[in-house]
């Protein structure tokens, strides 16, 4: 049984500061990771992928993953109130392929103007 | 363009009604996915279609019946529901080179009377 694993939060964070996301997850052979952006009411909304040890960055959003810990993160720089929503870390099959995803319960992120 | 579109966008049924949620992508995806969320839960799946084929049923009751009548149009056909099936039914497409990567609709608010 694949786990993801995510903080639930409340994660209160102030205006222009960086929101720090964290993720674990329990299969090793997982090689895709993605984190959705979801507001409240409205469905997930995909901002970041990784598949490679390391940092990726675009804009404000740098994923980063650590295989061999099976930790992956996501930092949002400069963040606004409209940052705040809950954030799904999610983790594709074992292998590759159009499997599903595995997600996590979410962080509950509120930015405070 | 990652557009994916559902409809209605809500539905309200009895216990002894028949409906179907419709999705609709145009851009190429071979795979696509059906996930339910109950409220302050993740998306839970419970379909997928790979090349207009089932390949995935996380066993959901058989009052829920997929179809996929080409690669464009997805449908789930709903009978007989009962009142905890109540959820946000999204319908997601995989990207056709980074087929883990799923992009979700709208999705369909549901209420079961």
């Amino acid at each position: 049984q694949k786990e993801v694993e995510q903080n639930s939060g409340p994660l209160s964070v102030p205006e222009g500061a960086i929101a720090s996301l964290n993720c674990t997850y329990s299969d090793r052979g997982s090689q895709s990771f993605f984190w959705y952006r979801q507001y409240s009411g409205k469905s997930p909304e995909l901002i970041m992928f990784i598949y490679s040890n390391g940092d990726k960055e675009d804009g404000r959003f740098t994923a980063q993953l650590n295989k061999a810990s099976q930790y992956v993160s996501l930092l949002i720089r400069d963040s606004q109130p409209s940052d705040s929503a809950t954030y799904l870390c999610a983790v594709g099959p074992s292998g590759g392929g159009a499997d599903g995803l595995t997600f996590g319960k979410g962080t509950h992120l509120i930015i405070q103007p | 363009d990652t557009e994916v579109t559902q409809t209605p966008k809500h539905l309200v049924m009895g216990m002894t009604n028949k409906k179907s949620l419709k999705c609709e992508q145009h851009m190429g995806h071979r795979a696509m996915y059906w996930y339910k969320q109950k409220a302050k839960k993740p998306p839970e799946l419970m379909f997928v279609y790979s090349y207009e084929k089932l390949s995935i049923n996380e066993s959901v009751p058989s009052r829920f019946s997929p179809e996929c009548p080409n690669s464009s149009l997805l449908n789930l056909h709903l009978h007989a529901l009962q009142p905890e099936d109540s959820a946000l039914y999204l319908c997601a497409s995989s990207h056709p080179v980074l087929i883990d990567t799923q992009y979700f609709g709208p999705g369909t608010r549901l209420t079961v009377l």
